[in-house]
């Protein structure tokens, strides 16, 4: 079944730790992207990358780092500066191939501070 | 200015009703595709229907069409024969083209909390 799989489901953070979430896509989509969102808001984008090695910084990028090695798989580094990190964060791929670019989202983490 | 406004925060409709979910965005892009998502409570992310600037007809997939009206800039949801399921949180999206130096990024709406009574 092709999709894109987040892992963990749920993260928890101790203070001055960094973290990584995994956001992988069997689907062959050229761009992906990274969303935060809090208690009833919508989504701000974190960062995004339309191509392997190379990313953008999104909306709200302080306090967070990503790579881009390999196409399928844009992990996500929530790292110490980043001083309020609960939230839901969503990874989303699309394909530069349809001209619509429908984002595609998987399931999500749930982060929280210890 | 907000790009998306969606002025519902929660909305009720009874089983097999239509409701129509609202939706207005801002843009001076000639060229922007509107997205409505659903979020069940999971959180996963849904999407449901899309709707290009330069598309004359409105978009339709299933039970959802999109009534679009450009020159108000709204893009409202609506569901049809509303089924239980249906409950969830609803957010309207847009993608601009410009520039090309935020390629496909997508501005959200608050959302708008749907249920469903049987």
């Amino acid at each position: 079944d092709g999709g894109i799989t987040q892992s963990p489901k749920y993260l928890f953070r101790k203070e001055g730790q960094n973290v990584t979430l995994s956001c992988e896509q069997n689907l062959n989509h050229d761009a992906m992207y990274w969303y935060r969102q809090d208690p009833g808001q919508g989504l701000r984008l974190i960062y995004y990358s339309q191509i392997v090695n190379d990313f953008q910084k999104g909306d709200i990028a302080e306090g967070y780092s990503v790579s881009r090695e390999k196409k399928e798989s844009f992990p996500l580094t929530v790292t110490s500066a980043q001083k309020n990190p609960t939230a839901f964060y969503l990874c989303a791929s699309t394909t530069h191939r349809d001209s619509k670019n429908i984002q595609y989202f998987g399931a999500g983490t749930r982060l929280s501070v210890l | 200015a907000q790009k998306i406004t969606q002025t519902q925060p929660g909305m009720f409709v009874q089983e097999k009703e239509a409701v129509t979910l609202d939706c207005t965005y801002d843009t001076s892009d000639p060229s922007y595709g509107l997205f409505w998502y659903k979020q069940p409570s999971s959180g996963e992310m849904i999407f449901l229907i899309y709707q290009g600037s330069y598309d004359q007809q409105n978009a339709t997939e299933g039970r959802y069409s999109l009534n679009f009206q450009k020159a108000r800039k709204s893009a409202n949801l609506v569901i049809s024969a509303s089924q239980l399921g249906d409950s969830a949180m609803y957010f309207c999206a847009m993608r601009e083209a410009s520039g090309g130096t935020s390629y496909g990024k997508l501005t959200f709406g608050q959302g708008t909390i749907l249920t469903v009574h049987p």
